[in-house]
């Protein structure tokens, strides 16, 4: 069974571009969740999306945004870009949505984004 | 305030030895999951171990067990005859049952020295 796949996986853009960011579950997986990792602030939650719909967001603003398809492959789009999100954008996929407890998540090898 | 603590920033260990990297966790909730996860210099985090709130046993899983002490609010990551290929970062995380969101703590650097 393939694992989770993202693409890019390095990318490089300048401040105030747009970027979008791809995710490929491992098969039969519908929830798929964003994490964005940096030194300074660690691992922390973007979103999660299952069955199509967004079922919670973490505590970013606005220009984060993403979507899901109905193959439950999903895309994050990170609008005018600041130096500040520059990170590693990790995807992960579960076969139940985040709020089972016992829900083990597989992440993907994530996409490397420096922002110039 | 953090809901997930590592203490240890980075940790050296000879190989063969067993290593334990602690983990302490803040939470109200009755009803809550905590993982373990191994990150490779190549990005991707691999899950180890969970250990939900009301099991009556620490976890196993191969050379990986979880010593929880509930009391306490422990979670420690045992690796037993630990091997070259154990040098990662690691992350403990927690699930509340009141809240979706899976909490990581800011990891500790594993070193294993041949």
């Amino acid at each position: 069974k393939a694992g989770v796949t993202q693409t890019p996986r390095y990318l490089i853009k300048t401040r105030g571009q747009q970027v979008t960011l791809s995710c490929s579950p491992i098969s039969g997986h519908r929830s798929v969740s964003w994490y964005q990792q940096t030194p300074g602030q660690g691992l922390q939650f973007l979103f999660e999306y299952f069955s199509e719909t967004q079922r919670n967001k973490g505590n970013f603003p606005g220009r984060f945004s993403g979507r899901q398809f109905s193959n439950s492959r999903s895309e994050m789009n990170v609008s005018t870009l600041e130096l500040g999100d520059s990170a590693l954008y990790l995807c992960a996929s579960s076969l139940y949505p985040q709020r089972e407890l016992h829900n083990e998540q597989f992440f993907g090898p994530g996409t490397r984004l420096t922002v110039l | 305030a953090q809901k997930i603590t590592q203490t240890q920033p980075g940790m050296f260990v000879q190989e063969k030895e067993a290593v334990t990297l602690d983990c302490t966790y803040d939470t109200s909730d009755p009803s809550y999951g905590l993982f373990w996860y191994k990150q490779p210099s190549s990005g991707e985090m691999i899950f180890l171990i969970y250990q939900g709130s009301y099991d009556q046993q620490n976890a196993t899983e191969g050379r990986y067990s979880l010593n929880f002490q509930k009391a306490r609010k422990s979670a420690n990551l045992v690796i037993s005859a630990s091997q070259l290929g154990d040098s990662a970062m690691y992350f403990c995380a927690m699930r509340e049952a009141r809240d979706d969101k899976i909490i990581f703590g800011k990891g500790t650097r594993l070193h294993i020295l041949p």
